[in-house]
């Protein structure tokens, strides 16, 4: 199994410039989630999903939007770029809602906005 | 709120030495605690979880948890370090809001 992909793994922008993290699991995970990491502040929770067609805020939602239209992806886009968004982005998901299941993490993906 | 504290963002220990790792939470509600570990340019993986039972959880690579709810604590032990350890560390609270994670610990292990 693939588990969880994310691409691309490195993207540089342009402020204003829009653009999607693609995040595809292959595990039939009910639960999918975006998280963004920066040195110093551990992981935050953007967005998440419990479900196809089902997605809810998470801790640091502005600037991004989602959408679940699969069980499998879950992507993750930016509409206008902005220099505060220059991050690592991980995408992991989980079977059923439980919290108490754990996530499996993909690889991350680099952005840097300019 | 829950929340979740790591002692010390960078720690160094000699290979063959004890790793000790602090996580202290808070949470209303009695909590899953998680540790997870990153490698360089990799994602994030489970070392062990605590949700109900044995308060003392053994996890991979010889890792060990003990889940204090006196103290509040869920700290991370290694009896002996080993250079593939160098990595960092995250602990993670799930009480009645989403998952929180610590800001991390890097573990520098010195030849």
């Amino acid at each position: 199994n693939a588990g969880v992909t994310q691409t691309p793994k490195f993207q540089v922008l342009k402020t204003g410039q829009s653009m999607t993290l693609q995040c595809a699991q292959d595990m039939n995970h009910e639960y999918m989630s975006w998280y963004r990491q920066d040195p110093g502040m551990g992981l935050r929770l953007i967005h998440y999903s419990v479900g196809a067609g089902i997605t809810d805020q998470g801790e640091v939602p502005n600037g991004y939007n989602v959408s679940r239209s699969t069980t499998e992806d879950f992507p993750l886009r930016l509409l206008s770029a902005a220099p505060s968004q220059t991050s690592v982005y991980f995408c992991a998901s989980r079977r059923g809602v439980s919290g108490a299941n754990v996530l499996t993490f993909g690889a991350g993906s680099r952005l840097t906005v300019l | 709120a829950q929340s979740v504290t790591q002692l010390g963002s960078h720690v160094s220990v000699s290979e063959g030495a004890l790793v000790l790792l602090r996580c202290n939470y808070s949470s209303s509600v009695p909590p899953y605690l998680f540790w997870y570990v990153q490698y360089p340019n990799q994602g994030l993986q489970l070392l062990l979880k605590y949700t109900t039972g044995a308060t003392l959880v053994k996890g991979i690579n010889g890792f060990e948890a003990e889940f204090k709810k006196s103290e509040t604590s869920f700290h991370l032990t290694k009896p002996s370090a080993h250079m593939s350890d160098a990595a960092e560390y995250f602990c993670a609270v799930k009480g009645n809001e989403k998952l929180t994670f610590g800001t991390g610990t890097r573990l520098t292990i010195i030849p």
